[in-house]
């Protein structure tokens, strides 16, 4: 059974183009994120929800709008799509109540490429 | 703002053999946590190890084990007996202690390679 699953895992579109991910998780965890991973390997956080509240949100372009439509699910999409958006984009999810037991899982992630 | 860094951008070791990681962060805060993700060329990120910055004791998973200073911020990771499934790159990461829903601040990664 997959913890955190992501759609697409593969992502290929052109400039300017309007793409969504999709992330699930089943682990009954309040809280998801957004990373982002760029070409040097270097992992950011992007957002996070806590059961559909915005909670998080780092300095992102306004073309990145993450949607919550209930805490299982936290989907990324992005408008205008500009070359320097290519990177694997990752879910994650834990209970958010901080902790020791807070921990994140991640999903497998999603490589976006733009042309 | 806490940065973590990672000064070793590769690592190589023989396989069966022990390597250590580097780790530094910076931080104002006395509670957080640390750990060591995992990402093998499946892209997965795994969670290796985590340890508490209020328990002294360093804290080990089978084969993993930490040397943590709090003192001089340094947060290493010993491997030992490598096996060739360990290769990967491997990534140090802070957490806030403070309650609620606290992000990962990410080092830059250590891509470590088991030679056969």
């Amino acid at each position: 059974d997959t913890a955190v699953s992501q759609t697409p895992k593969y992502l290929v579109t052109q400039m300017g183009n309007d793409k969504s991910i999709k992330c699930e998780q089943n682990l009954g965890h309040d809280t998801m994120y957004w990373y982002k991973q760029d070409s040097k390997k270097f992992l950011k956080i992007m957002f996070s929800y806590n059961n559909k509240e915005l909670i998080i949100n780092e300095t992102v372009p306004n073309r990145f709008s993450p949607k919550s439509p209930d805490k299982a699910h936290l989907n990324l999409h992005i408008n205008s799509l500009e070359l320097g958006d290519s990177a694997v984009y990752f879910c994650a999810s834990s209970q958010g109540r901080g902790g020791w037991t807070d921990t994140q899982y991640f999903g497998p992630g999603t490589r976006l490429t733009v042309l | 703002a806490q940065t973590v860094t990672q000064s070793q951008p590769e690592m190589s070791v023989q396989e069966a053999e022990t390597v250590t990681l580097s780790c530094t962060y910076d931080t104002s805060e006395s509670d957080y946590y640390l750990f060591w993700y995992k990402q093998p060329p499946s892209r997965q990120m795994i969670l290796v190890i985590r340890q508490e910055a209020y328990k002294q004791q360093n804290a080990t998973e089978n084969r993993f084990s930490v040397n943590f200073q709090k003192a001089a911020k340094s947060f290493s990771l010993k491997i030992s007996d490598s096996q060739l499934g360990d290769a990967a790159m491997y990534f140090c990461a802070y957490r806030s202690g403070r309650m609620g829903a606290q992000k990962l601040v990410f080092g830059q990664g250590t891509r470590l390679t088991i030679n056969p």
